[in-house]
């Protein structure tokens, strides 16, 4: 089965400042789909943004982008400008386009913003 | 407005005492799934269905029931609740074949204390 490991448990940024979370996964699948999720003290689940696996090309979203190196199965998310409205836990997701579409997720992120 | 309606939000109940969580979706979406989430281990998936009729065990599927009766409506069911199923539960929907690209829906998250 596919797994998701997101290894910084709690990270931290200064206001304004640029921060990465880390994700990488395990698949023997060459057709997916890649996701980050921010849910913030509310519990809702809110996606960030998303990419495909066939697209080499990285998504961006405003100020959120990712790294996505397929052959070394990293999902990195960027954050510019952050701001203190960031301040969430993130879960890098995985679906699978063959496996009952299974979506797996990493342990999350916590991202505290320091004003 | 499309959502996914999760209820009750907060629930504080005994060992043994059946319970159910009520989740509709109105997006026509075929695919509907339950989480879990717990601290350090992310969303583990409890059940999905992939349709009317069709469900099927996730990762942690122990001590859970689910229906999927009518395409909108996944209920999940507690038939004798133990305090390690304390936790926080979302629901999601999402399209499955083309629509796989898209991200998953989710409720708005249900805790649960069990005592």
């Amino acid at each position: 089965a596919q797994t998701v490991t997101q290894s910084q448990p709690e990270m931290s940024v200064q206001e304004a400042e640029t921060v990465t979370l880390s994700c990488t996964y395990d698949t023997s699948e060459s057709d997916y789909y890649l996701f980050w999720y921010k849910q913030p003290p509310s519990r809702q689940m809110i996606l960030v943004i998303r990419q495909e696996a066939y697209k080499q090309q990285n998504a961006t979203e405003n100020r959120f982008s990712v790294n996505f190196q397929k052959a070394a199965k990293s999902f990195s998310l960027k954050i510019s400008d952050s701001q203190l409205g960031d301040a969430a836990m993130y879960f890098c997701a995985y679906r699978s386009s063959y496996n009952n579409n299974d979506m797996r997720f990493g342990a999350g992120t916590r991202l505290t913003v320091k004003p | 407005e499309a959502q996914v309606t999760q209820n009750p939000r907060y629930l504080i109940t005994v060992t043994g005492k059946k319970l159910t969580v009520t989740c509709s979706q109105n997006m026509n979406h075929e695919y509907m799934s339950w989480y879990r989430q717990d601290p350090g281990l992310g969303l583990r998936q409890i059940y999905y269905s992939m349709n009317v009729e069709v469900t099927d065990k996730g990762d942690v599927p122990e001590g859970y029931k689910v229906s999927r009766k009518e395409k909108r409506n996944f209920p999940l069911i507690l038939e004798s609740p133990s305090p390690n199923q304390t936790s926080l539960y979302f629901c999601a929907s999402s399209p499955l074949g083309a629509g796989l690209h898209t991200e998953a829906f989710f409720g708005q998250g249900t805790r649960l204390t069990v005592v």
